[in-house]
């Protein structure tokens, strides 16, 4: 059974800091996504990931994935309150027939 | 240009009923995702059509169905509500069938079951 796993589930930092999110999958999978949601809000797609070492920046924030490992991460560099939001991984399956998201990060940037 | 739109914005039901939630994508995608996003259980897959065949399913039971009609729209239906049924239901939309086509989400469907 495919299981995602996301640490931390809380994060609380400073603005300027930056930090790393991390995702853990169990199976093998060659498509990871991550999505941004603001509270009461629905999600954002921010960065779809297909291949070992691929790497994707976006402003402050850019994702990689580690297939091997089976590892994502998501780092956030120099982080404004601006970010302050949950933040999602998913993973789809080898065989197309399922998507599991992980928990949810939620990011709080303090000043 | 709009965005992907949902209907209604809240929805209230009683258990035993059906309810029908509504999504209309982007003009121009063909494919529409819908998810359920229960308090927790987090966010999870729940169909995804494109070009008006299911193409993916979650693993949800067969009472959770839908369709996606010649103008690309979609609509999921959940039969026999339950409690557990309760939840943000998000439909999102994106161009086709390549995988990086970026999924746009819209604003939900609050269904609650009392």
């Amino acid at each position: 059974e495919l299981k995602v796993e996301q640490n931390p589930l809380f994060l609380s930092m400073q603005e300027g800091k930056n930090y790393t999110i991390y995702c853990n999958y169990s199976t093998t999978s060659d498509r990871l996504y991550w999505y941004r949601q603001d509270p009461g809000k629905s999600l954002e797609s921010l960065f779809v990931l297909l291949s070992n070492g691929a790497v994707k920046q976006e402003g402050r924030l850019m994702a990689s994935l580690d297939t091997k490992a089976r590892l994502s991460t998501l780092h956030i560099t120099a982080a404004v309150h601006d970010l302050s939001a949950t933040y999602f991984c998913a993973v789809e399956g080898w065989n197309n027939n399922d998507m599991r998201f992980g928990a949810g990060t939620r990011l709080t940037v303090k000043p | 240009e709009a965005g992907v739109t949902q209907s209604p914005t809240h929805l209230i039901k009683t258990r035993g009923q059906q309810a029908t939630l509504r999504c209309s994508p982007i003009s121009g995608h063909t494919s529409v995702y819908w998810y359920q996003q229960a308090l927790g259980l987090g966010l999870q897959f729940l169909l995804w059509y494109d070009e008006g065949e299911e193409r993916n399913r979650g693993n949800f039971p067969p009472r959770f169905s839908g369709r996606q009609f010649p103008n690309y729209s979609s609509e999921l239906n959940v039969n026999a509500l339950e409690l557990e049924d309760s939840a943000l239901y998000l439909c999102a939309s994106s161009l086709g069938l390549q995988v990086t086509d970026t999924q746009y989400f819209g604003p939900g469907t609050r269904l609650t079951v009392l």
